[in-house]
């Protein structure tokens, strides 16, 4: 089945403990992205990645980075998370820009 | 970045036609896309409009006018399971792809 497959769902951490979520594609896109949706602020995007080491800020980068060293993966990492990171976290991936993205099931982060 | 403009909330009575409209800047545009997003789940794929026109699928429709810089959502023979948000996003020629807020459509009996 294609699908786009994030981990964990749910986490509570706490404020400058380290953390990453995991996003995984079978459908051999290049193409993926980050995003996090906020109530009133809808979603907005946090890195993207056109292919394999490649990747670029998107609009709230801060505080966030990623990387891409293989095409199927697409971690987001949290350095230092604080609350203001507290969010529903979506990773989608699609062939390219253009063309129907496919999204993860959502990670619902809660820093406390 | 880009910013696309549409309705915070719609309502519309079951079996009824809904319109939900979404206003972009025109610069650098490279098409147009709509996603349903049911609460706590992921947006999933609508529609891509990228020419001007009506594009059909089943009781979906979009419309995109690319010199006005706007664009809506027809959903007919509306359903209760059709409640929703419905996001409008466009690719903006670079590799970002930004989002409407979403509207959020009621269906009533």
């Amino acid at each position: 089945e294609a699908q786009v497959t994030q981990n964990p769902r749910y986490l509570i951490t706490v404020t400058g403990k380290k953390l990453t979520v995991t996003c995984s594609q079978n459908m051999n896109h290049e193409y993926m992205s980050w995003y996090r949706q906020d109530p009133g602020l809808g979603l907005r995007q946090i890195y993207y990645s056109m292919n394999v080491e490649v990747t670029d800020k998107g609009d709230v980068p801060e505080g966030y980075k990623v990387s891409r060293k293989e095409k199927r993966n697409f971690p987001l990492i949290l350095e230092s998370p604080s609350p203001n990171q507290t969010s529903l976290y979506f990773c989608a991936s699609s062939f390219g820009l253009n063309t129907e993205a496919f999204f993860g099931q959502g990670t619902r982060l809660t820093v406390v | 970045g880009q910013s696309l403009e549409q309705p915070s909330e719609v309502t519309a009575v079951e079996g009824a036609i809904v319109q939900i409209n979404c206003t972009y800047q025109t610069s650098g545009f490279n098409g147009l896309f709509w996603y349903q997003q049911h609460a706590g789940e992921a947006p999933t794929f609508l529609s891509y409009n990228v020419l001007d026109g009506l594009e059909e699928t089943g009781r979906f429709s979009s419309f995109l006018s690319r010199s006005k810089g706007y664009s809506y959502l027809l959903l007919k023979e509306l359903q209760m399971k059709d409640s929703a948000s419905y996001l409008c996003a466009e690719g903006a020629g670079s590799y970002q792809l930004t989002f409407g807020k979403g509207t959020k459509l009621s269906v009533i009996p």
